[in-house]
């Protein structure tokens, strides 16, 4: 079945700790990005990438990486800068340019102790 | 800044009535507006519209759009408890390159 593959769905982590986030998908869509969730707050756009090797900074750029290697794959780095990493983080793709909806994974939750 | 809105933030209900869910948006370079449902993790995408004034409709739920006053409603009709779940409106802000996201209202169903 196609979809949006994120893991882990569930990571902790210490303070001054990278962490990375997969996102695997197998829709041949072009378009992938990176959301994070807050309670009470909406889905809030940290990277986008719309073609392979491209890839742009949303609103929350701040303490994140991404990189786009392949069409598939989308990873997340949050860095030791992020000052409040704990969040529940979305990934999604879509075929690009503004030519249909968001298809978004599972999710994962990082709690940072 | 783009802005989307949606009211009421929370709204509990019982079994069999009928809610409408407010969006509201002040975007650059307006393409669509999304509605989704999101009951634990991944939301799940129910409407997509482009044109102001027809609607989409898909069993009980039903959406329509006005470019004009830049607001669209999320009707649910005889609701069931598993319409609860917390829906999320979202504007395509720029060709896909920004969907900007309201809070999402919070709907309880109670039995």
């Amino acid at each position: 079945d196609g979809g949006i593959t994120q893991s882990p769905k569930y990571l902790f982590r210490k303070e001054g700790q990278n962490v990375t986030l997969s996102c695997e998908q197998n829709l041949n869509h072009d378009a992938m990005y990176w959301y994070r969730q807050d309670p009470g707050q909406g889905l809030r756009l940290i990277y986008y990438s719309q073609i392979v090797n491209d890839f742009q900074k949303g609103d929350i750029a701040e303490g994140y990486s991404v990189s786009r290697e392949k069409k598939e794959s989308f990873p997340l780095t949050v860095t030791s800068a992020q000052k409040n990493p704990t969040a529940f983080y979305l990934c999604a793709s879509s075929w690009g340019f503004g030519t249909g909806e968001l298809f978004f994974g599972e999710g994962s939750r990082l709690t940072v102790l | 800044e783009d802005k989307v809105v949606q009211s009421p933030l929370s709204l509990v209900v019982h079994e069999g009535d009928t809610v409408t869910l407010n969006c509201s948006y002040e975007v650059t370079n307006f393409r669509s507006l999304l509605w989704y449902k999101q009951e634990k993790k991944a939301p799940t995408f129910l409407f997509m519209l482009t044109s102001s004034g027809i609607e989409k409709k898909s069993g009980r739920l039903s959406s329509i759009l006005d470019k004009k006053e830049l607001f669209s409603i999320l009707n649910i009709t005889a609701t069931q408890t598993g319409d609860s779940a917390v829906y999320l409106c979202a504007v395509d802000d720029n060709y896909g390159q920004n969907f900007v996201f309201g809070p999402g209202t919070r709907l309880s169903v109670l039995p």
